[in-house]
């Protein structure tokens, strides 16, 4: 079965550089999650999408920025990255129009940034 | 705001001994519950759920039942293989509208399953 694709795997940038994550989701799932863990820390949400348009937010810095694009996938742009910025991010999917609790979330293996 | 407190590891126990995992959450509604696992350089991965009260999730021999008197969702496994050994991640999961459920994660606890 298709699960969460994301890319690239690992990623390795310098201080100030700019960084873009994809995540290409379950096909027919509307809603995208991101997700930043840092080292030894619990996952921690960012930013996600319903259909296209944001449709929740969370600690996402003002350096970061994301959409949700016509074939549902999304992307994270990076940009002044900092050392701090160093963290696995995890995107999340989800069927369209989650009705009840029982809705369904995959995630993705996730992206390795290292901001040296 | 909502948020989940779980165990602090690392834990580590002999293979074949009982697992007892504590989680305790707060939340503002009727959130539903979950526990993740995360084996060494990979993803989340959901082990179990449970979306209402005294729900029972349950996979791979581990249980965790959902108690609101208590506001807890202790994992438990009856006997631990070297296998387990991971990050297992607390979780409640709430309605925010717009279709956006948001995951409130606790702080992980690291497991290690010494042969």
């Amino acid at each position: 079965a298709a699960g969460v694709i994301q890319s690239p795997r690992h990623l390795i940038k310098e201080k100030r550089e700019t960084a873009t994550l994809k995540c290409y989701p379950i096909p027919r799932h509307d809603t995208v999650y991101w997700y930043q863990q840092g080292p030894g820390q619990d996952p921690q949400f960012l930013i996600s999408f319903y259909e296209k348009m944001q449709s929740d937010k969370g600690s996402i810095p003002d350096r970061f920025s994301a959409q949700q694009f016509s074939d549902y996938h999304s992307e994270l742009n990076m940009s002044s990255l900092e050392l701090g910025d160093s963290a696995l991010y995890f995107c999340a999917s989800s069927p369209a129009r989650p009705q009840t609790d029982n809705e369904k979330l995959f995630f993705g293996s996730g992206t390795q940034l290292s901001v040296l | 705001g909502n948020s989940v407190t779980q165990m602090e590891g690392p834990v580590t126990l002999s293979e074949e001994a009982f697992l007892t995992i504590n989680c305790t959450y707060t939340a503002t509604g009727y959130p539903s519950l979950f526990w993740y696992v995360q084996y060494p350089g990979e993803g989340l991965q959901l082990l179990l759920k449970a979306t209402k009260a005294d729900d029972k999730g349950s996979n791979k021999g581990f249980e965790a039942t959902y108690r609101k008197e208590t506001t807890s969702f202790h994992l438990e496994k009856g006997s631990v293989q070297v296998s387990d050994s991971a990050v297992y991640f607390c979780a409640l999961r709430e309605y925010s509208g717009a279709g956006s459920y948001q995951l409130t994660f606790g702080k992980g606890t690291k497991l290690s399953v010494i042969p």
